[in-house]
């Protein structure tokens, strides 16, 4: 079946640090791939995505880029500010069953301080 | 602006109690979605509706229920089944495409008394 592994949190970082979350997948075919965060007491937001084998997705300086060589979707931010701590979820989306499907990853919490 | 609503933010559930988590949506997807989420466990998926009047089991269906009467709205009904109801509910929609993402609300999150 599909997965989704990240790696472990908490990611504790100072402000301006750059900012790498791993994020690699196990699916067949092209799925699509997703990044996701999460604030304190609110649903998950999109962050990212990339639809195809070298797609970057970018978005509010973050970035990420679709391998399918080393089926990996890494996260990374040149210069974190304190208001980028929350949790990161990687994801994938494939058809089965006839419908969408969406496997997410189990979070990394990012903490930036100043 | 279009977007999912949740309600209420926070729910009490008495031992032996069905209780009832709204979603509603206004952003004319097809596809409607309900997770749970516990820490360090990410999201599991409880049930999807690709379409009104018809909804799917996810992985983690059991002691659930839902309905699909209308596009907009896909309540989630927790019975008393459900042994261990405690978590935070998601609701999400999409235009039910793979490379189209999910819109999530701001959750629910279920105590027990």
């Amino acid at each position: 079946g599909n997965s989704v592994t990240q790696m472990e949190g908490p990611v504790t970082l100072s402000e301006e640090a750059f900012l790498t979350i791993n994020c690699t997948y196990t699916a067949t075919g092209y799925p699509s791939l997703f990044w996701y965060v999460q604030y304190p007491g609110e649903g998950l937001q999109l962050l990212l995505k990339a639809t195809k084998a070298d797609d970057k997705g970018s978005n509010k300086g973050f970035e990420a880029t679709y391998r399918k060589e080393t089926t990996s979707f890494h996260l990374e931010k040149g210069s974190v500010q304190v208001s980028d701590s929350a949790v990161y979820f990687c994801a994938l989306s494939r058809p089965t069953g006839g419908y969408q499907k969406v496997t997410f990853g189990t979070g990394t919490k990012l903490q930036v301080i100043p | 602006d279009g977007g999912i609503t949740q309600s209420p933010k926070y729910l009490f559930r008495k031992e032996g109690q069905n209780v009832t988590l709204s979603c509603e949506q206004n952003l004319n997807h097809d596809a409607m979605y309900w997770y749970r989420q516990d820490p360090g466990q990410g999201l599991r998926l409880i049930y999807y509706s690709q379409i009104v009047n018809d909804f799917q089991k996810g992985d983690i269906a059991e002691g659930y229920s839902v309905s699909r009467e209308k596009k907009e709205s896909f309540p989630l009904t927790v019975t008393s089944a459900q042994k261990n109801p405690t978590a935070f509910y998601l609701c999400a929609s999409s235009k039910g495409e793979g490379s189209q993402p999910q819109h999530f609300g701001d959750g629910t999150r279920l105590s027990i008394l």
